[in-house]
């Protein structure tokens, strides 16, 4: 069973303050994506990574996709309030199949 | 608008009744998918169709029938459902393997 671990779970910070936000497998992915999901709305794609070692930047948001294509992270400088959001990972089973597994979640909430 | 229609939005039922959920695509994605988003739990796959075909069903109770007659449209037949099965019931639709999936603005269901 392929698990997209990440964490922390919940972060609630203050307006401006920056944070990481991690993704963590054991099996290795031929991508990953990143959604930001409001409540009673359906998940919305961020940015895919595909390369070991491959960064992208989403304005304040920069993305992170390990070596291994194991793991990911999520980095967000001087959060705002628009920033709060159910943040998931997401990736695709690298032996061809269209299984398609999300992460466990981490519910941000950014205070003003 | 990502292009993946879900009908309806909102569903009330009673645990006697019969009713389908809808999703629409018009991408040209060959894949599609229903996830289950209870609160405070992750997203969880239930079905995969890739060319009308079902090649994933994550040991879904009976109660919940899916159907594809083509690419474009799935739809989720529900019976005799408990209140446990209220949860946001989200479609999703995928390119080739390792791309990423869009979402539908999901249907939330509550069983009464």
């Amino acid at each position: 069973t392929q698990l997209l671990e990440q964490s922390p779970q919940f972060l609630s910070i203050q307006e401006g303050e920056n944070l990481t936000v991690y993704c963590n497998s054991s099996s290795v992915f031929s991508s990953l994506q990143w959604y930001r999901q409001e409540p009673g709305e359906g998940p919305v794609l961020l940015v895919t990574v595909v390369t070991g070692g491959e960064v992208k930047k989403l304005k304040r948001l920069t993305f992170q996709f390990g070596d291994a294509r194991k793991d990911s992270s999520l980095h967000i400088t001087a959060a705002q309030p628009g920033d709060t959001g159910l943040y998931l990972c997401a990736g695709a089973n690298p032996s061809g199949t269209y299984k398609y597994i999300f992460g466990t979640g981490t519910r941000l909430k950014v205070l003003a | 608008e990502t292009g993946v229609t879900q009908t309806p939005r909102h569903l009330v039922m009673g645990m006697t009744n019969k009713k389908s959920l809808k999703c629409e695509q018009h991408l040209g994605h060959n894949a599609m998918y229903w996830y289950k988003q209870s609160a405070k739990k992750p997203l969880e796959l239930m079905f995969v169709y890739n060319f009308k075909e079902q090649t994933e069903n994550n040991s879904v109770p009976s109660r919940f029938s899916p159907e594809c007659p083509n690419s474009s449209h799935l739809f989720l037949h529900l019976h005799t459902l408990q209140p446990e099965d209220s949860a946001l019931y989200l479609c999703a639709s995928k390119g080739a393997v390792g791309t990423e999936a869009f979402f539908g603005q999901g249907t939330r269901l509550t069983v009464v």
